[in-house]
């Protein structure tokens, strides 16, 4: 079956720090991925997505790259803001017909002045 | 904005009430879907609705029922909930179920069972 890994949180930095946040993926097939964020009180935003291997998503600063080799999907941006501070799911589309999405379990990212 | 729109906001019923969530979405999409969120987790599927007809019923309770009036409404009735389902109800759609097809969330409606 699908499944998505991605790292526990929380994560807490400094604004301005670079962020990561690992997302691992297990799939039949060539899914597609996807990272949503869901800012506290509100439902969950797409924030990018990559539909094919070696695809780049990128989005308000955000990046990841569809890593097949690795079945990575690493979430990036280069100096976070305090307005970023959100929780971040990676997830993934298989298969036609697919209409479920595999979430990993959720990053909390908190932002510090 | 979201351009999938769910009301109310927040609600509060208790154990023999009913009660029903509304989403609505006008981007042409002939997917959409009821998922359940609890604290701290990811979103749960519950339902799938495609071409308005019910593709997926997530083992979900009868106290559960979905509806599809058209392909722009979707709407969740709920009766003799328990406490336990207190949640945040999220709606989402999506151009079809193919796997470059991203699914859009509306904000979500709190629900509160007392």
């Amino acid at each position: 079956g699908n499944s998505v890994t991605q790292m526990e949180g929380p994560v807490t930095l400094s604004e301005e720090a670079f962020l990561t946040i690992n997302c691992t993926y297990t799939a039949t097939g060539y899914p597609s991925l996807f990272w949503y964020v869901q800012y506290p009180g509100e439902g969950l935003q797409l924030l990018l997505k990559a539909t094919k291997a070696d695809d780049k998503g990128s989005n308000k600063g955000f990046e990841a790259t569809y890593r097949k080799e690795t079945t990575s999907f690493h979430l990036e941006k280069g100096s976070v803001q305090v307005s970023d501070s959100a929780v971040y799911f990676c997830a993934l589309l298989s298969g036609a017909g697919s209409y479920q999405l595999t979430f990993g379990k959720g990053t909390k990212l908190s932002v510090i002045p | 904005d979201t351009e999938v729109t769910q009301t109310p906001k927040h609600l509060v019923m208790g154990m023999t009430n009913k009660k029903s969530l509304k989403c609505e979405q006008h981007m042409g999409h002939r997917a959409m879907y009821w998922y359940k969120q609890k604290a701290k987790k990811p979103p749960e599927l519950m339902f799938v609705y495609s071409y308005e007809k019910l593709s997926i019923n997530e083992s979900v309770p009868s106290r559960f029922s979905p509806e599809c009036p058209n392909s722009s409404l979707l709407n969740l009735h709920l009766h003799a909930l328990q406490p336990e389902d207190s949640a945040l109800y999220l709606c989402a759609s999506s151009q079809e179920g193919s796997y470059n097809s991203p699914l859009h969330f509306g904000n979500g409606t709190r629900l509160t069972v007392t």
